[in-house]
């Protein structure tokens, strides 16, 4: 078992550029949340799909948007990205049943 | 507005002795906590959970307990080991009917474990 898997692990973008990080969720996990970790603090949640739908969102604006594919698998889009979106981006997955949500290694952006 | 706190930036304890790891929260309707472990470059590894309906959950060398009065959880680890050095996140959630499950995190608490 493959666990979470992310990709890619470290991207650094211009401020103003589009950006896209997939996840693949743990087999057998169907449920699907991301997350921002800033340096020094805990993760924040962004958002939650379910069944390819948006079920739940943070406090993060639209430029952040998500996709869930039948497959489970998942991507988050930043839109003209700013400084402070540097981050450790996490995502995380459970079966829709489970309580236990279990994460990736990340993907490290860093918007110069 | 956090909702999940972790007062204690960091906290040092010699190898074999107990570590305790403190959490508060403010929302009396989270009904369930988790505790993830963190090492530098890797994603957090969930550790031990603890359902509201319960006041202690242990497995092999965590426990926590779960004071719902005094809105308060903690992590105890014994004996700890070098290994167990590392950044320990502490995580609320409201499941309910739902089911959503969106995590509260805490800031985390720097675990080291000295030889």
């Amino acid at each position: 078992d493959a666990g979470v898997t992310q990709s890619p692990t470290h991207l650094i973008k211009t401020r103003g550029q589009q950006v896209t990080l997939r996840c693949s969720p743990k087999s057998g996990h169907d449920t699907v949340s991301w997350y921002q970790q800033a340096l020094g603090q805990g993760p924040q949640f962004i958002f939650q799909y379910y069944e390819e739908e948006e079920r739940q969102r943070g406090n993060f604006p639209d430029r952040f948007s998500g996709h869930q594919f039948p497959n489970y698998s998942s991507e988050l889009n930043v839109n003209a990205l700013w400084l402070g979106d540097s981050a450790l981006y996490l995502c995380a997955s459970r079966p829709s049943s489970g309580t236990e949500a279990f994460f990736g290694q990340g993907t490290r952006l860093t918007v110069v | 507005d956090q909702q999940v706190k972790q007062n204690s930036p960091s906290l040092s304890v010699q190898e074999g002795r107990i570590s305790i790891l403190n959490c508060d929260y403010t929302n009396s309707m989270f009904d369930y906590f988790l505790w993830y472990k963190k090492y530098p470059a890797e994603g957090p590894t969930f550790l031990i959970s603890i359902s509201s309906i319960k006041d202690k959950n242990e497995d092999g060398r965590f426990t926590v307990f779960l004071n719902k009065s005094a809105k308060h959880l903690s992590l105890h680890i014994v004996p700890s080991q070098p290994g167990d050095s590392a950044v320990y996140f502490c995580a609320a959630s409201l499941y309910g009917s739902s089911n959503t499950g969106k995590l509260i995190f805490g800031q985390g608490t720097t675990l080291q474990v000295k030889p």
